[in-house]
C-alpha cells in the first residue's frame, strides 16, 4: 500500500490564483481530513469527511473547499489564494470516523502564496 | 477548549542516553493519545496510539504512557541514536470535540542526538 498520499509536493502561487491540493489514500478509509501546519501554531484541522459524498468544517475551514466523491480521494480548493494560507498542508486518514482509531499523514504539501 | 503542551522544545542529547518527551493537555475527556515524529520537510509518522482505557504502549525502544486523570503522557526513548534525530508531537482526540475526529495538537520537541 503506498498509504497516503499528497500532490505536488511545493507549490508557489500569487494572490488571487486558485489550486487544488490533492490527497489520495489507498487503504479503504472512510475518514480523511485537512490540516495545516504554521509555526507557533501547531496543525489545526481544515475540513473532514466522514465517507464519500459527505464533508464538514473544521477549526479553520474559511477560504478552503472540500469534496469527496469517492473513498480514495479528498481534494482541497483554493479558490482564491491569500498569503494568509502560506502552509504546510497535511492529509490524513483513519479507518473510521471512530475517534479512537489511528490516523495516518501524507508527507504534505508546502504552499506559499506571495 | 483542549491545549496541549509539549515540554521542553528542544531537546539535545549524547547518543546512547535514554531520553523522556513530555506532553501535557488540559481537558482529561479524551479518547485517546497519539504520538507522532516529523523529520525535516517531511510529513508525520505514527508511533505509539494509546487509549484513554490504557496506561502505556511499547514499540521497539518507544515507550509511551499516559496518566489520564492528570492529563499527562510521557514517550521514552531508550538508547536513542542519531536516527532518532526528529520532531516528536502528540495529539489528543478529545471527548468534547464536535469535529469528528479531529486531533489537537502540541507543537513538538525537537530532539538531536549526538554521535
Amino acid at each position: 500500500n503506498a498509504g497516503v498520499t499528497q500532490t505536488p509536493k511545493f507549490q508557489v502561487l500569487k494572490t488571487g490564483q486558485s489550486m487544488t491540493l490533492q490527497c489520495a489514500q489507498d487503504m479503504n478509509h472512510e475518514y480523511m481530513s485537512w490540516y495545516r501546519q504554521d509555526p507557533g501554531m501547531g496543525l489545526r484541522l481544515i475540513h473532514y469527511s466522514v465517507g464519500a459524498g459527505i464533508t464538514d468544517q473544521g477549526e479553520v475551514p474559511n477560504g478552503y473547499n472540500v469534496s469527496r466523491s469517492t473513498t480514495e480521494d479528498f481534494p482541497l480548493r483554493l479558490l482564491s489564494a491569500a498569503p494568509s494560507q502560506t502552509s504546510v498542508y497535511f492529509c490524513a486518514s483513519s479507518f473510521t470516523s471512530s475517534p479512537y482509531n489511528e490516523q495516518f499523514f501524507g508527507p504534505g504539501t508546502r504552499l506559499t502564496v506571495l | 477548549k483542549q491545549e496541549v503542551t509539549q515540554i521542553p522544545a528542544a531537546l539535545s542529547v549524547p547518543e546512547g542516553e535514554n531520553l523522556v518527551l513530555n506532553c501535557s493537555f488540559t481537558d482529561s475527556a479524551i479518547y485517546n493519545l497519539q504520538w507522532f515524529r516529523q523529520d525535516p520537510g517531511k510529513g508525520l509518522t505514527s508511533l505509539l496510539l494509546i487509549q484513554s482505557s490504557q496506561r502505556e504502549q511499547t514499540s521497539g525502544r518507544l515507550n509511551a504512557s499516559l496518566d489520564k486523570s492528570s492529563g499527562r503522557s510521557t514517550l521514552y526513548i531508550a538508547a536513542s541514536q542519531p536516527g532518532d534525530s526528529a520532531t516528536y508531537l502528540c495529539a489528543v482526540t478529545s471527548a468534547r470535540e464536535t469535529s469528528g475526529s479531529r486531533l489537537t495538537f502540541g507543537e513538538g520537541t525537537q530532539l538531536t542526538v549526538n554521535p
